[in-house]
């Protein structure tokens, strides 16, 4: 079962533009929801972490939109970079219930081109 | 080092041989994560230890599947009379407290069953 959805498996965009990965999740209880990187070798790296109490959260770059009605959240990368080609995982845990491993989307693989 | 490390880095294996992977956690941290990588995919869940207490095993998939953290530290995974499914990238994280957020990644075992 598939409890977080991931879109889209790839995304090619230019040096300064923006990407936009996109996640749905099914489990309501489900109340925190990290974005990992992971370069090829490494493990996931956290970049960036929202719980369901705020709309969104900025840190340099990187931007979670969540819509909790819609049970959606979206990561936006600004001003995208070279160095950002990577894959990038959401995932989705709950912090105080007792599911607390994280359930990973499918990845999508990101190129940004020169 | 700071961080979460794992070894080996690589293991190969015949189908049907015993392996074991360790991971060391950040010190001091208390809650401890195995996953399992398939090429391609995001990671999905194992097993999971607060301190020496495994409080979770649900997602091992077989019972040739066994992890442990004896003394609360150090773990070790184990997969008896390895398949060539088990092929994949074993990843382990590490957290500071009982919310178990954010988690911590190692670089992962690269297993590969001949």
């Amino acid at each position: 079962q598939q409890q977080v959805k991931q879109s889209p498996q790839s995304l090619i965009v230019q040096k300064g533009g923006i990407s936009i990965i996109n996640c749905a999740y099914e489990n309501t209880a489900f109340d925190y929801f990290p974005w990992y990187q992971q370069f090829p070798g490494k493990g996931p790296a956290l970049l960036i972490a929202i719980r369901p109490d705020v709309s969104e959260k900025k840190e340099g770059r990187f931007t979670i939109s969540f819509n909790k009605s819609a049970k959606q959240f979206s990561l936006h990368i600004m001003d995208s970079q070279p160095g950002d080609s990577a894959t990038y995982f959401c995932a989705a845990a709950q912090i105080s219930g007792s599911a607390r491993q994280l359930t990973f989307g499918s990845g999508t693989q990101l190129t940004v081109l020169p | 080092g700071a961080g979460v490390s794992q070894s080996p880095r690589y293991k190969v294996a015949k189908r049907g041989q015993d392996v074991a992977l360790r991971c060391d956690p950040i010190s001091g941290h208390v809650s401890l994560f195995w996953y399992q990588q398939a090429l391609g995919q995001g990671p999905e869940f194992l097993t999971y230890f607060q301190n020496e207490a495994q409080l979770d095993k649900s997602g091992l998939p077989s019972d040739r599947f066994f992890a442990e953290r004896p003394e609360g530290s150090v773990s070790t995974l184990k997969i008896q009379r390895t398949q060539q499914e088990d092929s994949a990238v074993y990843l382990c994280a590490s957290s500071l407290r009982n919310y178990n957020q954010p988690q911590h990644f190692g670089d992962g075992t690269r297993l590969s069953i001949l």
